[in-house]
């Protein structure tokens, strides 16, 4: 159980287009999902929280019109970057919690996004 | 705010040999939740073991143990019997208790190589 999936796991795109990235959790139903970024060899940072039928709280830094995060249901929360640049290259992961009460989060197994 | 301080960039044990990973936190709270997560080369984010602070007793899960010193803000991991499925990045979490949003704040990571 707690699974959560992401798509694409790979995605190369030319600057400037937009990119859409799924995150969905397959057997339990996430009220809050989380968006994190991740440059090679260093920590999770967290970008947004999100939250079923609501607008996303984004971290001091991140650029909202940039990263749109949309919940539109209690399994599936999507990333779009926006005219994507090089310097958005990355490594993006989603987790999601609800399922107890213990603030455990399920993590995806990640998107690496290249742009050229 | 609260901070979470991994200083051992890199570790490294022998196999079948115990190795301990170190973290501290800050935090003016009294309730919260611990967690160490481990990420192989996969990326994929594992739950290795979780702490409530509430709870004195210190959290084991088969190989792995915690100390946690609530006074000292100090939290950290021990791999016993070390195998090479253990070599990964491994970081320390931090989540509040309650609240609106279970976000995790994490450290900075600490890769450990297992020897053969």
């Amino acid at each position: 159980g707690a699974v959560v999936s992401q798509h694409p796991s790979r995605v190369i795109c030319k600057s400037g287009t937009s990119v859409k990235i799924e995150c969905r959790s397959l057997d339990f139903q996430a009220t809050t999902m989380f968006w994190y970024r991740q440059f090679p060899k260093q920590s999770l940072m967290l970008m947004a929280t999100s939250n079923e039928g609501s607008k996303a709280t984004y971290e001091q830094g991140v650029e909202k019109d940039k990263f749109l995060i949309n919940h539109a249901s209690l399994t599936l929360s999507t990333l779009t970057v926006t005219s994507a640049h090089p310097e958005d290259s990355s490594f993006y992961i989603c987790s999601a919690d609800g399922l107890n009460q213990i603030n455990e989060q399920f993590f995806g197994p990640g998107t690496r996004l290249t742009v050229l | 705010a609260q901070t979470v301080t991994q200083s051992q960039p890199e570790m490294s044990v022998q196999e079948a040999e115990t190795v301990t990973l170190s973290c501290t936190y800050d935090t003016s709270e009294s309730d919260y939740y611990l967690f160490w997560y481990k990420q192989p080369p996969s990326r994929q984010m594992i739950l290795v073991i979780r702490q409530e602070a509430y709870k004195q007793q210190n959290a084991t899960e088969n190989r792995f143990s915690v100390n946690f010193q609530k006074a000292a803000k100090s939290f950290s991991l021990k791999i016993s019997d070390s195998q090479l499925g253990d070599a990964a990045m491994y970081f320390c979490a931090f989540s509040n208790y309650g609240g609106a949003t279970n976000k995790l704040i994490f450290g900075t990571g600490t890769l450990l190589a297992v020897q053969p």
